[in-house]
Protein backbone atom coordinates (compact mmCIF):
# COMPACT_ATOMS: atom_id res chain seq x y z
CA UNK A 1 0.00 0.00 0.00
CA UNK A 2 0.78 3.87 -0.54
CA UNK A 3 -0.14 6.84 1.40
CA UNK A 4 -1.89 8.78 -0.78
CA UNK A 5 -3.30 12.15 0.68
CA UNK A 6 -6.03 14.56 -1.13
CA UNK A 7 -6.34 18.26 -1.16
CA UNK A 8 -8.83 19.82 0.98
CA UNK A 9 -12.42 20.65 0.86
CA UNK A 10 -13.45 23.11 -2.00
CA UNK A 11 -17.16 25.18 -2.75
CA UNK A 12 -17.11 26.30 -6.24
CA UNK A 13 -19.98 27.86 -8.21
CA UNK A 14 -21.69 26.62 -11.37
CA UNK A 15 -19.53 26.76 -14.42
CA UNK A 16 -16.43 27.11 -12.68
CA UNK A 17 -13.74 24.47 -12.25
CA UNK A 18 -12.28 22.49 -9.81
CA UNK A 19 -8.42 21.12 -9.23
CA UNK A 20 -8.50 18.13 -6.57
CA UNK A 21 -4.69 17.03 -6.17
CA UNK A 22 -3.48 13.42 -4.96
CA UNK A 23 -0.27 13.50 -3.36
CA UNK A 24 1.68 10.05 -2.73
CA UNK A 25 3.55 10.68 0.61
CA UNK A 26 5.92 7.84 0.09
CA UNK A 27 7.02 8.66 -3.75
CA UNK A 28 6.41 5.20 -4.87
CA UNK A 29 3.60 5.35 -7.79
CA UNK A 30 6.87 5.68 -10.99
CA UNK A 31 5.20 2.93 -12.22
CA UNK A 32 1.71 2.92 -11.26
CA UNK A 33 -1.99 4.28 -11.95
CA UNK A 34 -4.18 6.85 -10.21
CA UNK A 35 -8.16 5.85 -10.68
CA UNK A 36 -10.35 9.01 -9.55
CA UNK A 37 -13.42 7.59 -8.26
CA UNK A 38 -16.47 10.18 -7.09
CA UNK A 39 -19.43 9.42 -4.58
CA UNK A 40 -22.35 11.61 -4.99
CA UNK A 41 -24.38 12.00 -1.41
CA UNK A 42 -26.29 8.92 -0.70
CA UNK A 43 -25.07 7.32 -3.37
CA UNK A 44 -22.49 4.89 -5.06
CA UNK A 45 -19.31 4.63 -6.37
CA UNK A 46 -18.93 6.32 -9.64
CA UNK A 47 -15.47 5.55 -11.98
CA UNK A 48 -14.25 8.95 -13.75
CA UNK A 49 -11.11 7.37 -15.10
CA UNK A 50 -7.35 7.21 -15.04
CA UNK A 51 -3.81 8.17 -15.76
CA UNK A 52 -0.28 6.19 -15.82
CA UNK A 53 1.97 7.94 -14.00
CA UNK A 54 4.76 6.82 -16.23
CA UNK A 55 3.65 7.82 -19.40
CA UNK A 56 0.72 10.26 -18.73
CA UNK A 57 -1.59 8.51 -20.78
CA UNK A 58 -5.01 8.67 -19.38
CA UNK A 59 -9.19 7.57 -19.84
CA UNK A 60 -12.10 9.09 -19.33
CA UNK A 61 -15.52 7.40 -18.42
CA UNK A 62 -17.71 8.69 -21.18
CA UNK A 63 -19.45 10.58 -19.07
CA UNK A 64 -17.12 12.98 -18.37
CA UNK A 65 -14.52 12.66 -21.68
CA UNK A 66 -14.98 16.54 -22.34
CA UNK A 67 -14.99 17.81 -19.01
CA UNK A 68 -12.17 16.34 -16.93
CA UNK A 69 -8.06 16.25 -17.64
CA UNK A 70 -5.92 14.48 -15.75
CA UNK A 71 -2.15 15.30 -15.18
CA UNK A 72 0.89 14.20 -12.93
CA UNK A 73 4.20 16.20 -11.51
CA UNK A 74 6.51 13.81 -10.86
CA UNK A 75 8.85 16.00 -8.73
CA UNK A 76 6.23 16.58 -6.17
CA UNK A 77 4.55 13.46 -6.46
CA UNK A 78 0.90 14.30 -7.13
CA UNK A 79 -1.30 13.81 -9.35
CA UNK A 80 -4.20 16.73 -10.37
CA UNK A 81 -8.00 15.92 -11.59
CA UNK A 82 -9.82 19.05 -12.87
CA UNK A 83 -13.58 19.25 -13.15
CA UNK A 84 -15.05 22.02 -15.97
CA UNK A 85 -17.33 23.54 -16.24
CA UNK A 86 -19.09 22.07 -12.96
CA UNK A 87 -22.78 21.81 -12.51
CA UNK A 88 -24.66 21.08 -9.54
CA UNK A 89 -24.59 17.63 -10.10
CA UNK A 90 -21.09 17.20 -9.41
CA UNK A 91 -21.51 17.79 -5.81
CA UNK A 92 -19.57 14.59 -4.70
CA UNK A 93 -16.66 13.49 -2.67
CA UNK A 94 -13.58 12.79 -4.77
CA UNK A 95 -11.29 10.05 -4.10
CA UNK A 96 -8.18 8.97 -5.70
CA UNK A 97 -6.90 5.56 -5.56
CA UNK A 98 -4.19 3.57 -6.75
CA UNK A 99 -4.43 0.92 -9.38
CA UNK A 100 -6.24 -0.04 -12.56
CA UNK A 101 -8.13 -3.45 -12.18
CA UNK A 102 -8.58 -3.36 -8.06
CA UNK A 103 -7.58 -0.33 -5.69
CA UNK A 104 -5.35 -1.14 -3.11
CA UNK A 105 -4.66 2.75 -1.60
CA UNK A 106 -7.23 5.01 -1.45
CA UNK A 107 -7.01 8.45 -0.37
CA UNK A 108 -8.81 10.56 2.20
CA UNK A 109 -11.76 12.03 -0.32
CA UNK A 110 -12.21 15.29 -0.58
CA UNK A 111 -15.46 17.03 -0.42
CA UNK A 112 -16.57 19.50 -3.58
CA UNK A 113 -19.78 21.22 -2.98
CA UNK A 114 -21.11 22.98 -6.66
CA UNK A 115 -23.63 25.90 -5.19
CA UNK A 116 -24.83 29.55 -6.46
CA UNK B 1 -25.27 -1.22 -22.09
CA UNK B 2 -23.25 -2.16 -19.41
CA UNK B 3 -24.34 -2.61 -15.89
CA UNK B 4 -23.38 -4.61 -12.62
CA UNK B 5 -26.50 -5.20 -10.33
CA UNK B 6 -25.96 -5.95 -7.19
CA UNK B 7 -29.09 -6.37 -3.99
CA UNK B 8 -30.01 -3.36 -2.83
CA UNK B 9 -29.64 -4.41 0.84
CA UNK B 10 -28.98 -7.80 3.01
CA UNK B 11 -29.12 -8.69 6.38
CA UNK B 12 -28.33 -11.42 8.74
CA UNK B 13 -27.35 -11.89 12.29
CA UNK B 14 -24.12 -12.26 13.75
CA UNK B 15 -22.28 -15.26 13.06
CA UNK B 16 -23.89 -16.15 10.25
CA UNK B 17 -23.22 -16.21 6.33
CA UNK B 18 -23.93 -14.07 3.56
CA UNK B 19 -23.36 -13.72 0.15
CA UNK B 20 -23.21 -10.27 -2.13
CA UNK B 21 -24.31 -11.39 -6.07
CA UNK B 22 -22.38 -8.84 -8.83
CA UNK B 23 -24.31 -9.69 -11.87
CA UNK B 24 -22.77 -8.59 -15.54
CA UNK B 25 -25.03 -7.72 -18.45
CA UNK B 26 -25.59 -10.34 -20.86
CA UNK B 27 -22.86 -8.19 -23.35
CA UNK B 28 -20.44 -8.06 -20.91
CA UNK B 29 -20.06 -11.87 -19.60
CA UNK B 30 -16.74 -12.78 -21.81
CA UNK B 31 -15.02 -9.70 -20.35
CA UNK B 32 -16.00 -10.24 -16.54
CA UNK B 33 -12.53 -11.39 -15.86
CA UNK B 34 -11.11 -8.33 -13.53
CA UNK B 35 -13.46 -8.68 -10.38
CA UNK B 36 -12.65 -6.55 -6.90
CA UNK B 37 -15.21 -5.97 -4.35
CA UNK B 38 -14.83 -3.30 -1.43
CA UNK B 39 -16.22 -2.03 1.75
CA UNK B 40 -17.20 0.94 3.19
CA UNK B 41 -18.31 2.69 5.96
CA UNK B 42 -19.76 5.66 6.64
CA UNK B 43 -17.70 8.57 5.71
CA UNK B 44 -14.73 6.25 4.75
CA UNK B 45 -13.02 6.15 1.95
CA UNK B 46 -13.45 2.46 0.59
CA UNK B 47 -11.02 -0.34 1.38
CA UNK B 48 -10.40 -3.99 -1.15
CA UNK B 49 -11.30 -7.36 -0.17
CA UNK B 50 -11.04 -9.34 -2.95
CA UNK B 51 -9.50 -8.52 -6.63
CA UNK B 52 -9.14 -10.76 -9.35
CA UNK B 53 -12.37 -12.59 -8.62
CA UNK B 54 -10.98 -14.66 -5.35
CA UNK B 55 -7.54 -13.04 -4.49
CA UNK B 56 -7.37 -11.78 -0.91
CA UNK B 57 -5.23 -8.90 0.05
CA UNK B 58 -2.70 -9.46 2.36
CA UNK B 59 -4.09 -8.37 5.87
CA UNK B 60 -7.98 -8.92 5.24
CA UNK B 61 -9.91 -11.20 7.11
CA UNK B 62 -10.36 -15.00 5.79
CA UNK B 63 -13.99 -14.34 6.65
CA UNK B 64 -14.31 -12.62 2.82
CA UNK B 65 -14.15 -14.86 -0.13
CA UNK B 66 -15.20 -14.00 -3.69
CA UNK B 67 -16.17 -16.60 -6.40
CA UNK B 68 -17.59 -16.19 -10.29
CA UNK B 69 -20.11 -18.38 -11.97
CA UNK B 70 -20.92 -17.53 -15.14
CA UNK B 71 -22.47 -13.50 -15.16
CA UNK B 72 -22.44 -13.80 -11.27
CA UNK B 73 -19.54 -12.53 -9.19
CA UNK B 74 -20.09 -13.10 -5.53
CA UNK B 75 -18.59 -12.09 -2.26
CA UNK B 76 -19.45 -14.52 0.67
CA UNK B 77 -18.32 -12.92 4.05
CA UNK B 78 -18.56 -15.99 6.62
CA UNK B 79 -19.21 -15.37 10.98
CA UNK B 80 -20.74 -12.04 10.47
CA UNK B 81 -19.58 -9.59 13.20
CA UNK B 82 -21.28 -5.86 14.04
CA UNK B 83 -18.07 -4.21 12.31
CA UNK B 84 -18.98 -6.06 8.93
CA UNK B 85 -21.75 -3.88 8.95
CA UNK B 86 -21.03 -1.25 6.05
CA UNK B 87 -21.77 -0.76 2.27
CA UNK B 88 -20.29 -2.97 -0.74
CA UNK B 89 -19.33 -2.83 -4.02
CA UNK B 90 -18.40 -5.01 -7.09
CA UNK B 91 -16.30 -3.28 -9.74
CA UNK B 92 -14.83 -4.55 -13.05
CA UNK B 93 -12.46 -3.63 -15.61
CA UNK B 94 -14.10 -4.67 -18.53
CA UNK B 95 -13.53 -3.06 -21.41
CA UNK B 96 -11.91 0.75 -21.99
CA UNK B 97 -15.56 1.47 -22.41
CA UNK B 98 -16.92 -0.92 -19.75
CA UNK B 99 -15.47 0.27 -16.66
CA UNK B 100 -17.64 0.63 -13.33
CA UNK B 101 -18.80 0.00 -9.86
CA UNK B 102 -21.91 -2.22 -8.98
CA UNK B 103 -24.38 -0.02 -7.18
CA UNK B 104 -23.92 -1.49 -3.90
CA UNK B 105 -25.25 -2.73 -0.92
CA UNK B 106 -26.05 -2.09 2.14
CA UNK B 107 -25.18 -5.08 5.01
CA UNK B 108 -26.94 -4.38 8.14
CA UNK B 109 -25.93 -6.52 11.01
CA UNK B 110 -29.21 -7.27 13.02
Amino acid sequence: QVRLVQSGAEVKKPGSSVKVSCKNLDFTLTNSYITWVRQSPGHGLEWMGWINIYNRKTLFAQMFQDRVTMTTDSSTATVNMELSPLIFEDTAVYYCARGINWFDSWGQGTLVTVSS
Amino acid sequence: QSALTQPASVSASPGQSITISCTAADSDIDSFQFVSWYQQHPDKAPKVLIFDVSERPSGVSSRFSGSKSGDTASLTISGLQAEDEADYYCFSYITTTAVLFGGGTKLTVL
